[in-house]
């Protein structure tokens, strides 16, 4: 069965404390990996697309990794405002056009 | 264009009732998805429009929910006899093709079935 795992479930930084997010897959033929920012009572916010290993992609103190189990989220010196849960969803395309997404990681940034 | 919109925003209904919500897609964008959320869960996929033909259903999308997207643009989603279960974020997503960059999805109807 197609899952997506993510962790931690929750993770607290200081302001200025860096760290990652994990969200591994066992996907096969994977074929576009998502990132989303999800604030509470909202939908979730787009963030990056990643499809294949070895790709990167940078926003501002975001930057997204892909290989092929598994795709990291960086944060670099984190701001409050950062604080959210972070979903990450992949799509494997051919009978299917869904996005299977992971549980998040609820992030918290004191300042 | 201000992206996705759902409405509601919130909907309370008594157990048994039926409800129904609407999601206006970004006009350029042809393919549309509707998802459910329940707490602390990533957002579950129910279908897929591409135009006005539903494309792809969920086994999640028992037959007392419908959707449909009369003409390719807004689409509704009824839930007839809801029960305490349907309680969830009903979230609505509209792309210009399938894994494309920038799923964008409106902010959510909120279910509380009592």
């Amino acid at each position: 069965e197609d899952q997506v795992t993510q962790s931690p479930e929750a993770l607290r930084l200081q302001e200025g404390e860096s760290s990652s997010l994990n969200c591994s897959y066992t996907v096969s033929g994977l074929r576009g990996l998502f990132w989303y920012r999800q604030d509470p009572g909202k939908g979730p916010e787009f963030l990056f697309t990643l499809y294949s290993a070895g790709e990167e992609k940078e926003k501002e103190r975001l930057k997204a990794t892909l290989t092929k189990k598994e795709s990291f989220l960086h944060i670099t010196a984190p701001k409050p405002e950062d604080s959210a849960t972070y979903l990450c969803a992949v799509f494997y395309g051919g009978a299917t056009n869904k996005l299977i997404f992971g549980t998040g990681t609820l992030l918290a940034v004191q300042p | 264009d201000t992206g996705v919109s759902q409405d509601p925003r919130h909907k309370i209904t008594k157990r048994g009732q039926n409800v129904t919500f609407r999601c206006d897609p970004i006009s350029e964008h042809n393919r549309l998805y509707w998802y459910r959320q329940t707490l602390g869960q990533g957002p579950e996929f129910l279908t897929y429009f591409q135009n006005e033909a539903q494309l792809e259903k969920s086994r999640l999308l028992s037959d007392r929910f419908s959707a449909e997207r009369p003409k390719g643009s807004f689409s509704t989603l009824e839930i007839q006899r809801t029960e305490q279960g349907d309680s969830a974020m009903y979230l609505c997503a509209s792309s210009l093709a399938v894994g494309s960059d920038g799923y964008t999805f409106g902010s959510g109807t909120r279910l509380t079935v009592v």
